[in-house]
């Protein structure tokens, strides 16, 4: 079964600043999601990713399916991104099948 | 229009009691999921459901019975509630996997 390490678990920046969250798996996958999760409990999809980058907006998401990592990356950071991010891989690898969590990575943006 | 929809937002009840959460997605999705978020907020997945197959975690009691009076609806029945029910359960949706999961805004069961 997989195992999902999320890090850093709190991370504060000041505004402006470009944040890296990093995600690692244990069992190989096809599909990588990325989450937030707004102060007020609402989560979002933000990516789904199985290779290389994907960019939205101010967000870039990118994974290495080799050494089972990804990371997600906040360009010019602002306080409304202020949020936990979440990332959720297959339980048993793969693509499909249900997600495990990781822990979340809590992200706080100073102005 | 809310893609994902999760009624009630938050529901307060007593030990023992039996409760409903309502899910209904208008995305014209086929696989839909229940989640836990338990108090240190981590998630995790308690059933998924499309028209062919139930998906169960093994460690959700069986309490807990997603019932689906049609493709577009996952409800989430609890039976017996204890104290430990009490978190924030989301509903969500997705086409396949490979399309990602849309999720509902969260209900905040507290059991007293």
């Amino acid at each position: 079964k997989n195992e999902v390490e999320q890090s850093p678990q709190n991370l504060t920046a000041q505004e402006g600043e470009f944040i890296t969250i990093n995600c690692s798996y244990s069992v190989g996958i096809s599909a990588l999601h990325w989450l937030q999760q707004h102060p007020g409990g609402g989560i979002v999809s933000l990516f789904m990713l199985s290779s290389g980058k994907k960019k939205h907006g101010r967000l870039i998401a990118t994974i290495n399916i080799q050494e089972k990592h990804s990371s997600l990356h906040i360009t010019a950071s602002h306080p409304r991104d202020s949020a936990v991010y979440i990332c959720a891989v297959p339980d048993y690898g793969g693509s499909q099948g249900n997600l495990i969590f990781g822990k979340g990575t809590k992200l706080s943006v100073k102005p | 229009d809310t893609a994902v929809s999760q009624t009630p937002k938050y529901l307060v009840t007593q030990m023992g009691n039996d409760k409903s959460i309502k899910c209904e997605q208008n995305l014209g999705h086929d696989t839909m999921y229940w989640y836990k978020q338990d108090s240190k907020k981590f998630l995790k997945i308690m059933f998924s459901y499309n028209n062919k197959e139930l998906i169960i975690n093994e460690t959700v009691p069986n309490r807990f019975s997603p019932k689906s009076p049609d493709k577009a609806h996952l409800n989430l029945h609890i039976n017996s509630l204890e104290l430990g029910d009490s978190a924030v359960y989301f509903c969500a949706s997705s086409q396949d996997a490979d399309r990602g999961q849309f999720f509902g805004p969260g209900t905040r069961l507290t059991v007293l």
